[in-house]
């Protein structure tokens, strides 16, 4: 199983919005609402940002929000500010014979 | 407050064996599924396994089949993955992580390093 193809980056200024895109297959991204996406800021440990392809856990900033259109999903960050700079991942739920969950390759967003 | 803490990683020889710990602590346990995702230095996450509230089903990402094998103890509070057959591409940070049975993962536990090495 191939892992989600992400962007390798992303860059904006502060106040912009950026998007990153994850693209799969009907086998995963496509075919199930099981999208979510991970904030990882270098050395530290991955945080949950969205699930189920839009809806936000308690305590994250509306300025991140999820959707999805056929085998790609987006995470968009609106009113960027520095403390966003980290990779993100998304994942999605598979029914594949080699893995039930799928990894994106990973985006690095730089805020310039 | 929920807390997930990973012991038991180290140095160990190509074909050596391991036992990962993770204890929860802050919600009820048994209720969750439980998974271990995997980082090999610089690069990106990688699922390795699941396990549901009572033990009783267990998934494995075809690259650990057959080597690795998850457990809980619920009584315990505590998840267990025990690798063995250990490779130098199994070398990486484990996490254990949590999921309400909807397939996210929250929170992430800290990480333990496991190096395969000679």
């Amino acid at each position: 199983q191939s892992a989600l193809t992400q962007p390798a980056s992303v860059s904006g200024s502060p106040g912009q919005s950026i998007t990153i895109s994850c693209t799969g297959t009907s086998s995963d991204v496509g075919g199930y609402n099981y999208v979510s996406w991970y904030q990882q800021h270098p050395g530290k440990v991955p945080k949950l940002m969205i699930y189920e392809v839009s809806n936000r856990p308690s305590g994250v900033s509306d300025r991140f929000s999820g959707s999805k259109s056929g085998n790609t999903a987006s995470l968009t960050i609106s009113g960027l500010q520095a403390e966003d700079e980290a990779d993100y991942y998304c994942s999605s739920y598979t029914v594949t014979s080699s893995t039930l969950y799928v990894f994106g390759t990973g985006t690095k967003v730089t805020v310039l | 407050e929920v807390q997930l803490v990973e012991s038991g990683g180290g140095l160990v020889q190509p074909g050596g064996s391991l036992r990962l710990s993770c204890a929860a602590s802050g919600f009820t346990f048994s209720t969750y599924f439980m998974h271990w995702v995997r980082q090999a230095p610089g690069k990106g996450l990688m699922w390795v396994s699941r396990i549901n509230g009572d033990g009783s089903m267990t998934h494995y990402a075809d690259s650990v089949k057959g080597r690795f094998t998850i457990s809980r103890d619920n009584a315990k509070n505590t998840l267990y993955l025990q690798m063995s057959s250990l490779r130098a591409e199994d070398t990486a940070v484990y996490y254990c992580t949590r999921d309400p049975g909807k397939n996210w993962f929250d929170p992430w536990g800290q990480g333990t390093l496991v190096t395969v090495s000679s």
